[in-house]
């Protein structure tokens, strides 16, 4: 079975600390991305990588940025978090060029910013 | 740009009871359609997919949806729900063609009782 982990289910942080969430994928997928889920607003995409060191902004990229430097691993920063930033993050990978829309998802990470 | 509509926020049924999930999207190309389910405290799965062919697509726990592109629509439907598909479910499209980005509707919260 394809596994993506993150690597904390659970975060709390304060305003202005630098936050740093782990992903990691085993099935030696080409994409991948970071999502927030917002109660009545779904997911949306924050950044998205389709090869090691490559990156592309998504929906809503301010006060993200990323990191991939193994194809397995994307980690998602938060450069000085805000309490706007509370919420669940989902790291996800997929197969292929393109995206056919079979997303492996990870199990998320609630972060909470006091 | 595509978006995803899904109609209902919260669906309230009793077991045993057929469902229907709405959703509709917008797009100016072909597109590819999908379901992804979201039990509580995890990270979502694909439910089902359409890419192309049939427009009647099955998948699984006995879910099924139909594409329409008369009407834009993808609705998702179950004969008999049981109180495990207690969850929240997911409308995504992405364009049929190139590098496309997964765009999630905001959800719909199935809610079985006994």
């Amino acid at each position: 079975d394809v596994k993506v982990t993150q690597s904390s289910r659970y975060l709390v942080k304060r305003t202005g600390e630098k936050v740093f969430l782990e992903c990691v994928q085993d099935m030696d997928h080409e994409n991948m991305f970071w999502y927030r889920q917002d109660p009545g607003l779904g997911l949306r995409l924050i950044y998205f990588s389709y090869d090691v060191k490559m990156k592309e902004k998504g929906d809503i990229p301010e006060g993200y940025s990323v990191s991939r430097e193994k194809k397995e691993r994307f980690s998602l920063i938060l450069e000085s978090a805000s309490t706007n930033q509370t919420s669940m993050y989902l790291c996800a990978s997929s197969f292929g060029q393109g995206a056919f829309g079979e997303l492996f998802f990870g199990e998320g990470s609630r972060l909470t910013v006091l | 740009a595509q978006s995803v509509t899904q109609l209902d926020s919260q669906v309230p049924v009793f077991e045993e009871a057929p469902v229907e999930l709405r959703c509709n999207y917008s797009s100016s190309v072909s597109v590819y359609l999908f379901w992804y389910v979201q039990y509580p405290n995890q990270g979502l799965q694909l439910l089902l997919k359409y890419l192309s062919g049939s427009t009647l697509v099955k998948g699984i726990n006995g879910f099924e949806a139909e594409f329409n592109k008369s009407q834009t629509s993808f609705h998702l439907r179950k004969p008999s729900v049981h109180i495990s598909d207690t969850a929240e479910y997911f409308c995504a499209v992405s364009e049929g063609s190139g590098y496309s980005t997964l765009t999630f509707g905001k959800g719909t919260m199935l809610l079985v009782s006994p």
